[in-house]
Formats: C-alpha cells, structure tokens, sequence
C-alpha cells in the first residue's frame, strides 16, 4: 500500500538554525499538510497546500515557516530560525481530490528536538 | 468553530472486553468526524470516517462508531479489546462545504489492554 515518507525521523538543531523537514507524498494525491504535536499535547494542523499555493494556515504558521514543493515528489517544511517551542514531532499528509470525503495519510512524523 | 473533545486520556480494558473511547465534537455546521489510531512511533492510521452516509460507520480491525447528533458524540467502540488494540485513539473534525478539510483533533485516548 502507497505510503507517506518522511525524513529524517529525528533531527537535533540548535535553536537559530534553520532546519527542513521533508516528506514524499502519496504519488496521486493533490493535497498536502503539515501537523505537529508537542509532546502530551494534540495533534495541531499547521498548513495545507493545494495547487502548489497555500490553502489555509493556522496561527501557529508565521513568518519563520515556509513550505514548498520543488519538484513533483517532495513536499519540504522549513523553519528559517527554530526557537525551543518548535520541539514537537512534525507530521506530513497526502490525500486525493476530494475534499473532507477523502482521508488524510499521515507519515510517521519527524521527531524535531531544538537545543 | 470546531472542536473535539476526548473524554479521558488513559482508558485501560482486559482482553476480550468491551472497548469504549468517547469523543464529543462541537460545530457550527455539519461535520465530518474521524477516529485515527497512533501506535507507538508511528504516524497516525485512519480507523473511520463518519461522511453523513449512515449514523453507524464501521472501520478497520473490528472498530465502529456511531454519530449521535442529539449527543453530539462520535463514541469509538470494539466488542472484544486484543492485545494489539494497545495505542493512542485520536478523534478529529472537519467541516462540511468548507474552503479547507484540515482536521482538529482531540487530545487523545491512550488504550491499555491487560491479558
């Protein structure tokens, strides 16, 4: 069964670096987001993608973030400037057209630890 | 707005009971109601999905839930709990007809099974 890939699994930065998380999608799918969960806390819904533009963001998404898809497999993640509450496992989703009706499919995560 | 409300954060079951995680949504309009399970480092894995097809939705390895929206509940259930049932259950919401499917979660019910 197609999967949501992503890398690497666990990343240690220090705080001010910048730092990519990526992630393959699932190869026909059109929609693309990124979640994060700090540690004991819920899963929160970071940004979706559509049509190589953002479709929403969250407050959570500011100026330190960014996403892009430089090429037709990868879907990258970049915090320019990390801080200590950017510690969190971050996780990448893929679904087909369709809105809602479609589920997400979710990597299993990166494990993003800033120091 | 949406949100999810989980009902108990650690829920422990023996083998062969009844499995019963709660979840309460509130929405302003019509949702879209999902459970996802987390196994230890892994991504999240969709259990089911309520579209308003039918009230009762049945999922993946034995799992059902049914929408009660006199309730507002999406209670996640299993007739018999197996040892591999052992992980986090999250509940999550989106909106029908909107612009955007990104989900809100719930905090999580961590499910322990005892032999």
């Amino acid at each position: 069964e197609p999967e949501v890939t992503q890398t690497p699994s666990h990343q240690v930065t220090q705080m001010g670096q910048e730092v990519i998380l990526r992630c393959v999608p699932i190869s026909n799918h059109l929609y693309f987001y990124w979640y994060r969960q700090i540690l004991g806390q819920k899963v929160e819904f970071l940004v979706s993608f559509y049509n190589n533009e953002i479709s929403e963001k969250s407050e959570i998404f500011d100026d330190q973030f960014s996403v892009e898809r430089p090429d037709g497999s990868n879907f990258t993640l970049k915090i320019r400037s990390t801080k200590l509450e950017d510690s969190a496992m971050y996780f990448c989703a893929s679904s087909e057209p369709g809105g809602p009706l479609q589920p997400q499919h979710f990597g299993d995560g990166t494990r993003l630890s800033i120091l | 707005a949406q949100s999810v409300t989980q009902l108990g954060s650690h829920v422990s079951v023996s083998e062969g009971a009844l499995v019963l995680l709660r979840c309460n949504y509130s929405s302003s309009v019509p949702p879209y109601l999902f459970w996802y399970v987390q196994y230890p480092n892994q991504g999240l894995q969709l259990l089911l999905k309520y579209t308003s097809a039918a009230t009762l939705v049945k999922g993946i390895n034995g799992f059902e839930a049914e929408f009660k929206k006199s309730e507002t509940s999406f209670h996640l259930t299993k007739p018999s709990a197996h040892m591999s049932d052992a992980a986090e259950y999250f509940c999550a919401v989106s909106a029908q007809g909107a612009s955007t499917d990104k989900l809100i979660f719930g905090t999580g019910t961590r499910l322990q099974v005892f032999p």
